[in-house]
């Protein structure tokens, strides 16, 4: 079955600096993939997206990067705030899969002022 | 525009008792899906519905079901309570012919 993983259960980034929290997903045939964040007592938030037939997507303060050839995927935040501290997921989906997303583990992003 | 809502948003039963668990999908949103987080499985998909059907299952066991009515609300029930099915359950609600699911606050349900 898929499985989507994360390198990372906890990274710890100064404030100001960029973060880059890393996925990693085993089904080939996922073509949508999307990046959610999680703050504490919250249901997930959407991020940013993107689709099996980009590289890269950047929207704001945020880049996704994929790399299908080791399927990997990767969420980059640009000058890293506390606002941002949270857990963050990636999810992943087949597009005759309807909204059947598999969820990675989550990284906890820990902003230090 | 209300956001995804879900009650309750606190549940407390025991075991061998049943819940049934409610969410109200963002205005115009007809399809509702339905997560268990957990800290040791994390997201984990349960069902979605879409005009009232099911239209994809996870990979849990019966005792999980739920159902959704012609204003797009849904409800999940669980019979037979476990410790095990402690958690938070999602629900995430889409437009047709998107990909991108809004979820509610989540329901902390805790068996006893």
């Amino acid at each position: 079955g898929e499985s989507v993983g994360l390198h990372l259960p906890t990274l710890s980034v100064q404030e100001g600096d960029n973060s880059i929290i890393n996925c990693a997903y085993s089904n080939s045939a996922s073509d949508y993939f999307i990046w959610y964040k999680q703050e504490s007592g919250k249901g997930p938030q959407f991020i940013i997206d993107i689709r099996s037939n980009m590289d890269k997507r950047q929207g704001q303060r945020v880049t996704v990067l994929l790399n299908k050839t080791v399927k990997h995927l990767s969420l980059q935040i640009a000058a890293t705030q506390p606002g941002d501290s949270a857990v963050y997921f990636c999810a992943e989906n087949k597009a005759d899969n309807f909204n059947k997303f598999y969820f990675g583990s989550g990284t906890k992003l820990n902003v230090k002022p | 525009k209300a956001g995804v809502t879900q009650t309750p948003r606190y549940l407390i039963k025991t075991r061998g008792q049943q819940v049934t668990l409610s969410c109200s999908p963002i205005s115009g949103h007809r399809s509702v899906s339905w997560y268990q987080q957990t800290p040791g499985q994390g997201l984990q998909f349960l069902f979605e519905y879409f005009s009232e059907t099911q239209r994809n299952k996870g990979n849990f066991p019966g005792r999980f079901s739920g159902r959704q009515f012609s204003n797009s609300r849904s409800e999940m029930n669980v019979s037979t309570l476990e410790l095990g099915d402690s958690a938070l359950y999602l629900c995430a609600s889409s437009l047709v012919g998107s990909d991108e699911q809004f979820f509610g606050p989540g329901t902390r349900l805790t068996v006893l």
